[in-house]
């Protein structure tokens, strides 16, 4: 059982369009995390969220983390394929040091 | 400043071999972490080292092993290799001691086994 569930799995869009990814548990976290991955490099830390409900924005990407903590989404909009590659969350459960990853949504913008 | 590094950036053994991957953190990093990437099953935590000791592992069979050296950089060993080994090892860090400090990682080792 993934202790983070990510979906989709994979989006195709247009540039252009807005999208929502998810990540979600049944689990609490003292924190999420969100990275983006691309072909033949490590994941880079896009935002780390700790508070139940935090909402932040970096540029055209909001995150939010649920009120109790155990979800969290990603909304981009007006996409660019720029922003093409694989997007992992990553929580680090209460109690623990250890971060967890979901299986991540491989993204793909075609201009 | 330098970020994670790690090498070799590929590997080719064949089964039954050993494989020894390293990794040097951000300066002042004092927390490495390695994880193994292989396809369709995401990010796999296998090894935590802080200040030289092994904090924690995951869900690994013994034959992955690794230490941390007094200059914080990490070794990660791999015995009797198998053909599941190929993947690709990324290895983190971070400051110890705060819950919420992200994790930096480096562009990984691809280890391929034949």
């Amino acid at each position: 059982t993934q202790l983070l569930e990510q979906s989709p799995q994979f989006l195709s869009i247009q540039e252009g369009e807005n999208l929502t990814v998810y990540c979600n548990s049944s689990s609490v976290f003292s924190s999420l995390q969100w990275y983006r991955q691309e072909p033949g490099e490590g994941p880079v830390l896009l935002v780390t969220v700790v508070t139940g409900g935090e909402v932040k924005k970096l540029k055209r990407l909001t995150f939010q983390f649920g009120d109790a903590r155990k979800d969290s989404s990603l909304h981009i909009t007006a996409a660019q394929p720029g922003d093409t590659g694989l997007y992992l969350c990553a929580g680090v459960r209460a109690g623990s040091y250890q971060l967890t990853f979901g299986k991540g949504t491989k993204l793909s913008v075609i201009p | 400043e330098a970020g994670v590094t790690q090498s070799p950036t590929h590997l080719i053994k064949t089964r039954g071999q050993q494989a020894t991957l390293r990794c040097s953190p951000i300066s002042g990093h004092t927390s490495v972490y390695w994880y193994q990437q292989a396809l369709g099953l995401g990010l796999q935590f296998l090894l935590w080292y802080d200040e030289g000791e092994e904090r924690n592992r995951g869900n690994f069979p013994p034959r992955f092993s690794g230490r941390q050296f007094p200059n914080y950089s990490s070794e990660l060993n791999v015995n009797a290799l198998e053909l599941e080994d190929s993947a690709l090892y990324l290895c983190a860090s971070s400051f110890m001691g705060f819950r919420n400090q992200p994790q930096h990682f480096g562009d990984g080792t691809r280890l391929s086994i034949l």
